[in-house]
């Protein structure tokens, strides 16, 4: 099984622009979690998905950014527009009926 | 407010010196305990899921016990390759979402 798999693994863009970040669940998974994570706050969970439906999106920071589930095999995270402090590292995360999770390798954003 | 309060923040240890971090909580209904391990430039590895008082698991060289308002994970002879950033969280009310605490920086060194 190749994991959460996650993409790109880095990004660098600068200030308003769009930032789409991209993750695939491992297969039969019903859970898909979004997670950011940085020095000063630590993991924070974004939104989460079950059976491709959005559940709790609280997390997500700003009208800003917005996530897509379109099928079982694919998840977004798209930024538009990006700002300085939207840099992170952002983890996708997959489970089986929101037991113990499995995360990506992550993407590290670099908003200039 | 739920939270998730991990000590200390970091830990040096040598080789051989066995060691507790710590994990508080507090939560209403707690569904479950995780521990994760974290290594530089990766995403949180799973280790454990607690859901009752009393409850332990042990892997390895790793044990962790959970009580009503906190969680250990007890490092036994730690070695070098057990250096990593352990990360507590718990899971309250919905089933799936996680609040993760700070992490607990280990390094052990020969």
């Amino acid at each position: 099984d190749a994991g959460v798999i996650q993409s790109p693994r880095h990004e660098v863009t600068e200030m308003g622009q769009e930032v789409t970040l991209r993750c695939k669940p491992i297969s039969g998974h019903d859970y898909l979690f979004w997670y950011r994570q940085t020095m000063m706050r630590g993991l924070e969970l974004l939104i989460y998905f079950n059976n491709n439906v959005p559940i709790d999106d609280s997390g997500m920071p700003e009208d800003r950014f917005s996530a897509k589930m379109p099928n079982a095999s694919f998840s977004t995270l798209k930024i538009q527009p990006s700002e300085p402090r939207d840099s992170a590292v952002y983890f996708c995360a997959s489970s089986i009926q929101g037991d113990k999770l499995f995360f990506g390798s992550g993407t590290q954003l670099s908003v200039l | 407010e739920d939270q998730v309060t991990q000590s200390p923040e970091a830990l040096r240890l040598q080789e051989g010196e066995s060691s507790s971090l710590n994990c508080s909580y507090t939560v209403s209904g707690l569904r479950g305990l995780f521990w994760y391990r974290q290594d530089p430039g990766k995403g949180p590895e799973f280790l454990f899921t607690l859901y009752s008082a009393g409850e332990e698991k042990e892997k390895e060289r790793l044990k962790a016990t959970l009580t009503k308002k906190e969680s250990f994970l007890h490092i036994t002879a730690p070695k070098p390759e057990d250096s990593a950033t352990y990360l507590c969280a718990v899971q309250a009310g919905s089933w799936g979402k996680l609040q993760f605490g700070a992490g607990t920086q280990v390094v052990v060194t020969p």
